[in-house]
């Protein structure tokens, strides 16, 4: 149980396009969800918190114009990294925080994104 | 500001060894913390997590520790395998966010056949 998917894996766009990563929880309800962002070498970083039906938060120096967070149901959550540039490249990943399970997360495998 | 850090950077042991990984947290106020595994390219997967009340806890080869008073906690992992090459990740939650996992920058350990 407790799975989370990401969509796609890997994608590569080119620069100035925008491009759209899915976070699904497969088997339980995710009141909220977190996306994170890895690049090479580094920890991840927490870019924003996402609840369902409610705006998204994000951390400081995170553009919310630019990354848009929408939590539309209890079992998905969208990122889209809108006008890429190349310093967007880098491992996004997801998780899901399932309903009165505050403290427990769940991750999802990650999403490669080049931009070129 | 909580800071998580991982010490070493990387670290490569023949097989077999007994070797342990460290981690150390700037703020003792924390909720629970989670020592994870990321192989290349992929996802976390969760190997152990201590609440702050508890002071170790064991999964097969694996054992983990926590000294929340000085900021710390420790992997050790038995008899090290080719299999247990990968990325290992530190993560604390505080009380004051406990939804928010704060990572540390990982240890990437090799294991020589």
């Amino acid at each position: 149980g407790a799975v989370v998917s990401q969509h796609p894996s890997w994608v590569i766009c080119k620069s100035g396009t925008s491009v759209k990563i899915e976070c699904r929880s497969l088997d339980f309800q995710a009141t909220t969800m977190f996306w994170y962002r890895q690049f090479p070498k580094q920890s991840l970083m927490l870019m924003a918190t996402s609840n369902e039906g409610s705006k998204a938060t994000y951390e400081q120096g995170v553009e919310k114009d630019k990354f848009l967070i929408n939590h539309a149901s209890l079992t998905l959550s969208t990122l889209t990294v809108t006008s890429a540039h190349p310093e967007d490249s880098s491992f996004y990943i997801c998780s899901a925080a399932p309903a009165g399970g505050r403290y427990e997360q769940y991750f999802g495998p990650g999403t490669r994104l080049t931009v070129t | 500001k909580q800071e998580v850090t991982q010490i070493p950077a990387a670290l490569s042991v023949p097989e077999g060894e007994n070797l342990v990984l460290n981690c150390s947290f700037t703020d003792s106020a924390i909720y629970n913390l989670q020592w994870f595994r990321q192989d290349p390219g992929k996802g976390l997967t969760s190997l152990l997590l201590i609440q702050s009340s508890q002071r170790e806890q064991t999964s097969g080869r694996l054992n983990a520790s926590l000294d929340k008073s000085s900021g710390r906690s420790t992997l050790y992992i038995a008899a090290s395998q080719p299999g247990d090459s990968a990325t290992y990740l530190c993560a604390v939650r505080e009380y004051s966010s406990a939804s928010k996992i704060i990572f540390g920058s990982g240890t990437r350990l090799s294991i020589r056949p």
